[in-house]
């Protein structure tokens, strides 16, 4: 089984600010690695997924996370935030042969102008 | 269709009343996952289907939840004497086996 911590539950930060999203996993078996972004009263929409390949993904948005496998971390980073970028982010993980997604608690992340 | 199209989009009901959720998912989508999603938590497993078949029902929490997709498309998530602690966000995706999941926008449930 698999498990995912957010090491924070709510960042607040200012409009053009770079923000990171810590995100650690537990896992015994290798893993595939996500974070999805949930609007206000939305779904949940993939900013980037980790399968294999390059550590560094490149996502949706302006986003991108790096794979560190040795830290067993997935943090999530974006260089300059919009006040749209407003909203829920939760980080999931699978094992490679089960598509079973276990999520994070999420964080809330707001910008201010 | 073009995404995953959850209805109701609402729904509250008495305590000990049955409610069906309905997922419709990607067209071609063989996968399709059932995820409940409590007030600041994140969404937990239910159910997976791969086709027809329920491969994985293990998130189920008791046997008052049953989940069905009688011809591997539709999908209806069925609640018997619903309880007060069933009140949540039931979110539905769907995937083509890839690792790439879609997810619908969820039906809220309130059981009053």
């Amino acid at each position: 089984a698999q498990s995912v911590t957010q090491l924070d539950s709510q960042v607040p930060v200012f409009e053009e600010a770079p923000v990171e999203l810590r995100c650690n996993y537990s896992s015994s078996v290798s893993v595939y690695l996500f974070w999805y972004v949930q609007y206000p009263n939305q779904g949940l929409q993939l900013l980037l997924k980790y399968l294999s390949g390059s550590t560094l993904v490149k996502g949706i948005n302006g986003f991108e996370a790096e794979f560190n496998k040795s830290q067993t971390s997935f943090h999530l980073r974006k260089p300059s935030v919009h006040i749209s970028d407003t909203a829920e982010y939760f980080c999931a993980v699978s094992g490679q042969d089960d598509y079973k997604l276990s999520f994070g608690a999420g964080t809330t992340v707001t910008v201010r102008a | 269709g073009a995404g995953v199209s959850q209805t109701p989009s609402n729904k509250v009901t008495e305590k000990g009343k049955y409610v069906e959720l309905r997922c419709d998912p990607i067209s071609g989508h063989t996968a399709l996952y059932w995820y409940r999603q409590s007030l600041g938590q994140g969404p937990e497993f239910l159910i997976y289907f791969q086709g027809t078949g329920a491969a994985d029902d293990s998130g189920l929490p008791n046997d008052r939840f049953f989940a069905v997709r009688p011809e591997g498309s539709v999908s209806t998530l069925k609640i018997q004497r619903t309880e007060r602690g069933d009140s949540a966000v039931y979110l539905c995706a769907s995937s083509l086996g890839d690792g790439g999941y879609t997810f619908g926008s969820g039906t809220r449930l309130t059981v009053v």
